[in-house]
């Protein structure tokens, strides 16, 4: 089955800096890679994807990049405010979800 | 409220009782999953249906764990003879086919005693 990594676990940024995530999977089959945010007690939500016909996506200050050869993907913050304080998983799907382990940001104000 | 509701938002049980939680997904999502989230882990999947049909389980779920989704509708899932190790955050997700957003239930936490 699929194995995704994701690295760091936790993570502190100061504010108005950038923070990347990075993720690996293992079965080049896995064709879709969502980004999910998680804030204490609360339900995770989707803050980007990005299917594997498509290289980069961008929405504001969220960017995701797919390198399919390599078997890795990213997540890019930039100008990190308090409120993208969260844990965040990565995924790779092929027919379920798989999940990463889950980066801890922190960001200073 | 149009988003995933699952129910019983908190459970305590003594080991050896069995369990049930419910998932009550959108409306009109086909694809209905099941998660399990321990503390400083991401969603763990547990099983997942499309329609009525349920297409796969985890080989990490024993055999005291089943779930339904009789209608189509609801999911059901169930825990008998629960034991510590069982206690974790279930989360319910649904979906329209593969490989889109799934969107996530609040979770029933099971803390097993």
């Amino acid at each position: 089955g699929e194995n995704v990594e994701q690295h760091p676990s936790t993570l502190s940024v100061q504010e108005g800096d950038s923070a990347v995530i990075k993720c690996t999977y293992s079965d080049s089959a896995s064709n879709y890679f969502p980004w999910y945010k998680q804030e204490l007690g609360k339900r995770p939500q989707l803050i980007i994807d990005i299917r594997s016909n498509v290289g980069e996506k961008k929405d504001q200050r969220i960017a995701v990049t797919l390198n399919k050869t390599a078997k890795h993907f990213s997540l890019h913050i930039t100008e990190t405010q308090p409120e993208d304080s969260a844990v965040y998983f990565c995924a790779a799907s092929i027919e379920q979800f798989y999940f990463g382990t889950g980066t801890s940001l922190t960001v200073i104000p | 409220d149009t988003g995933v509701s699952q129910d019983p938002r908190h459970k305590i049980t003594k080991r050896g009782q069995n369990v049930t939680f419910r998932c009550d997904p959108i409306s009109e999502h086909n694809r209905l999953y099941w998660y399990r989230q321990t503390l400083g882990q991401g969603p763990e999947f547990l099983t997942y249906f499309q329609n009525e049909a349920q297409l796969e389980k985890s080989r990490l779920l024993s055999d005291r764990f089943s779930a339904e989704r009789p209608k189509g509708s609801f999911s059901t899932l169930e825990i008998q003879r629960t034991e510590q190790g069982d206690s974790a955050m279930y989360l319910c997700a649904s979906s329209f086919d593969s490989n889109n957003e799934q969107f996530f239930g609040p979770g029933t936490r099971l803390t097993v005693l």
